[in-house]
Parts: C-alpha cells; structure tokens; sequence
C-alpha cells in the first residue's frame, strides 16, 4: 500500500539535544511538507520541498533544519534553537507543487521536551 | 493579516445533520479545503471547492461562497465515527495554505 511513514509516533528529548524526525512516501509524490500542530491553533508550515535537493522555509523555520537528498525522504531535525518544541509534527506529500492543495498526511509524531 | 475562523466545538446527535462554518480573510483565494481529523491521527481530505456552490459527496457536502468569504461543510446522517475535528484551509494568491484552528465535532448517541 502506497503511503506516508513517519517515525518514531512519539519521542522524548532531553533539553539542548537536537533529534530527527523520519518522513518516509512510496506515493512517488514531487513535494513534501513539515507541519507543526499545536491545540487550538491551524497547522503551520514549517518546510517544503518541491524537487529534490531543494526547499523552501515556511512560517515557523526557526529552529528546524530539513534535508531532501532522496524524492522519498524529508527529514527533519528540530535542533535546540527551537524554543518551544514540544508539540505534534505531520509530514504531509502533494502530486504536483503547492498548487495542487489536497495533501497526504502521515500518522504524525508527537515530541516531547522533558 | 490572514485569517481562518471555525467554531472551536459542536455537539450532535447520531442520525442528525450538522453544518461547520468556516470564514476566511486571505490574500488572494486559490480554493478552499476541508478535512477530516481523528484525535491523534493524521488530517484526511474531504473536499476542495474552488467555485461557488455546494459540492456533494456522500453524506458529506461543501458550500463555498467566495463574494462573502464563506464555506461550510454539511454532514447528514451522522455516525458515532464522525467525532473528529474538520479542519477548514484556504489557498491563497501565493499558493500557500493557510489552515483553521479545527472545529472539534462530538457526536451523542
């Protein structure tokens, strides 16, 4: 089955550490999405990708690093600059660009700051 | 600035018919998008609308009114499953989507 994959579902980090998180699509999909997700609040965009070995900074970049060396990989790492990183991340993938609109989630995962 | 408003939560019965506002102050508008979001899961598309009008789609349908800034989503024949929150997202003239904080939809038996 075609679809998004990301890991780990939850995680916890420590203060000053940095950590990754894996976004994985087998949707042959040209771009691909970070969201962050806090409650009460819409999602907000974090980094895209539209061809490999390219992206572009979204609203919320600060703090957050991503690569696209593969078309079927975009991970992201959220380094310690990021100063409240505690919250529900989603990877998402789109056919085309931004254009096209409907987007595929992955099952998202959830960091926690101790 | 850019806005999104959703109602934060609603309540109905199984069986009923529900209707989730959206209203929308963009720059520039590209189309409207809902989807659905189980607690913890990821988001999934229900509907685009890019003109006006109602949309349907099953149960579910989508009006879009664009001269008012204004969409709603419409579910008949509710089921305990459809408990989720519906998430309201407009492109604007840059192609960047810009999301409403959710509507939490909780359905009585």
């Amino acid at each position: 089955d075609g679809g998004i994959t990301q890991s780990p579902k939850y995680l916890f980090r420590k203060e000053g550490q940095n950590v990754t998180l894996s976004c994985e699509q087998n949707l042959n999909h040209d771009a691909m999405y970070w969201y962050r997700q806090d409650p009460g609040q819409g999602l907000r965009l974090i980094y895209y990708s539209q061809i490999v070995n390219d992206f572009q900074k979204g609203d919320i970049a600060e703090g957050y690093s991503v690569s696209r060396e593969k078309k079927e990989s975009f991970p992201l790492t959220v380094t310690s600059a990021q100063k409240n990183p505690t919250a529900f991340y989603l990877c998402a993938s789109s056919i085309l660009g931004r254009e096209t609109g409907e987007l595929f989630f992955g099952e998202g995962s959830r960091l926690t700051v101790l | 600035g850019q806005n999104i408003d959703q109602p934060t939560e609603m309540t109905a019965t199984e069986g009923a018919i529900v209707q989730i506002n959206c209203t929308y102050q963009t720059s520039g508008f590209n189309g409207l998008f809902w989807y659905q979001q189980h607690a913890g899961e990821a988001p999934t598309f229900l509907s685009y609308n890019v003109l006006d009008g109602l949309e349907e789609k099953g149960r579910f349908s989508s009006f879009l009114s664009r001269s008012k800034g204004y969409s709603y989503l419409l579910l008949k024949e509710l089921q305990m499953k459809d408990s989720a929150s519906y998430l309201c997202a407009v492109m604007d003239s840059n192609y960047q989507l810009i999301w409403g904080a959710g509507t939490k939809l909780i359905i009585k038996p």
